[in-house]
């Protein structure tokens, strides 16, 4: 059956350095992928999409690589800040209108000063 | 652009009541909406996926008749979780689906409603 993991469940690091995260996945071939943020009780906030024929996306800070043969994707926060502080999703799409989203179970990012 | 809303953003009610929450895509129109429950630290838990005009299709293990969805027009969804019992608190999330272009991809998310059934 199809399989997304985020590599840890929670991620603690400190002010300026690198954050990254991974999300792997078994069992699918995805169009494209997608990372999320959400903060606590709120609902997630679309980052960045990414496709299949995509090695890289950069948005500001963010950096998101995408490997088909590894089944992997890393998520990149460049000097990060605790405002950074959430927790991130990796969602794959199948591409058609039909497909629904997986979700992974996110990484909880914590930024301390 | 693709703002989503939800309204109530809280809702605290009796056992037994049921309650009613509205999904809105504000400035585009959602040819798709999804609805997903999520509990503490768990991740999104998709309920079901409504097509404008059509009957939702409802995920494994997903009550139809205890989760009403309604997607009557191409902006707006509804949920309701009827004869609500204290195992149906949780946070209910929405996203939508546009026609084309950027918004043909993404699902944006609205900011989630709590429930909390006494």
């Amino acid at each position: 059956s199809q399989k997304i993991e985020q590599n840890s469940e929670a991620l603690n690091i400190q002010e300026g350095k690198t954050a990254t995260l991974t999300c792997n996945y078994t069992n699918y071939s995805p169009a494209y992928l997608q990372w999320y943020r959400q903060d606590p009780g709120r609902g997630p906030v679309f980052l960045l999409l990414i496709r299949e024929n995509e090695k890289e996306k950069r948005k500001e800070r963010l950096k998101v690589t995408f490997d088909t043969t590894l089944k992997q994707s890393l998520f990149h926060i460049t000097a990060s800040q605790p405002a950074d502080s959430a927790t991130y999703l990796c969602a794959l799409h199948g591409g058609s209108s039909a497909s629904k989203i997986i979700f992974g179970s996110g990484t909880r990012l914590s930024i301390r000063p | 652009g693709a703002v989503v809303s939800q309204h109530p953003s809280w809702v605290i009610c009796k056992s037994g009541t049921s309650v009613k929450i509205e999904c809105r895509s504000l400035d585009f129109q959602a040819t798709t909406m999804f609805w997903y429950r999520q509990f503490p630290k768990q991740s999104l838990m998709l309920m079901a996926t409504s097509n404008e005009g059509s009957k939702a299709t409802y995920e494994q293990g997903v009550e139809k008749d205890k989760f009403l969805i309604n997607h009557a027009s191409l902006t707006l969804s509804t949920l309701t979780v009827t004869s609500a019992h204290p195992e149906d608190s949780s946070f209910y999330i929405c996203s939508a689906v546009g026609l084309a272009g950027p918004y043909g991809e993404t699902q944006y998310f609205g900011p989630g409603t709590r429930l909390l059934v006494l």
